[in-house]
């Protein structure tokens, strides 16, 4: 398998759930992010791993738990969601963290929160 | 609040014309420029990287950057439907870290 992962696809959870997204990347890249996408509005970057270190976190709320136990694997587990939370969830991953590097994207996993 | 602002279109062009798009920034230190196409329900795939001023061709596309006017461009020579997509601008952020992205410019290319 090539590129970057995402599973599920599709999620649809009640606000009460606690679930996670998970992304894997065969790449061999350094760096791996969690991207939200709504519609009409831009991309917004959530959080940003280097080296299985979290180097920025977008001010997200705590609902949203990010995890990164190596450079391949990256999760976000969810909790206690509000439906304004629906949106598409993209995972990333470029070879280093930094200026030049471009962003693979993963499918994108479609979460609805009920 | 660093942004990257993008006419959202949509832009109707015909079959072999060229397209057009548009990119403002506002962070001058912003060093890092790229074009990504989204279609309907993909996911973002990447089409050009641009880091100096002047144009940087690649196939019918040629990405242009001017970082005095904080602005960068993306043409599309011999437009095809199948190039009717969603694009979007991204820039790096002020710490490097990532990339913030623009809302995308809508092209619909005609047949």
């Amino acid at each position: 398998e090539t590129g970057v992962t995402q599973t599920p696809r599709h999620l649809v959870m009640g606000m009460t759930n606690k679930k996670s997204l998970k992304c894997e990347q065969h790449l061999g890249h350094n760096a791996m992010y969690w991207y939200k996408q709504s519609a009409k509005k831009p991309l917004e970057l959530m959080f940003v791993y280097s080296l299985e270190e979290r180097v920025e976190n977008n001010s997200v709320p705590s609902r949203f738990s990010p995890e990164c136990p190596n450079s391949s694997h990256l999760f976000l587990h969810l909790h206690t969601l509000q439906p304004e939370d629906s949106a598409l969830y993209l995972c990333a991953s470029s070879q280093v963290e930094g200026y030049n590097s471009p962003l693979h994207f993963g499918n994108g996993t479609r979460l609805t929160v009920t | 609040q660093k942004e990257v602002e993008q006419n959202s279109g949509p832009l109707s062009v015909p079959e072999g014309a060229i397209a057009s798009l548009n990119c403002t920034y506002s962070d001058r230190g912003s060093q890092s420029f790229f074009w990504y196409r989204q279609y309907s329900g993909k996911s973002p795939e990447l089409i050009m990287s641009i880091y100096s001023n002047g144009d940087k061709e690649d196939g019918r596309f040629t990405a242009q950057l001017n970082k005095a006017s904080q602005y960068v461009s993306l043409l599309i020579r011999d437009s095809q439907p199948s190039d009717s997509a969603t694009y979007l601008c991204a820039v790096n952020n002020q710490a490097g870290t990532a990339l913030i992205f623009g809302k995308g410019t809508t092209l619909s290319v005609s047949s």
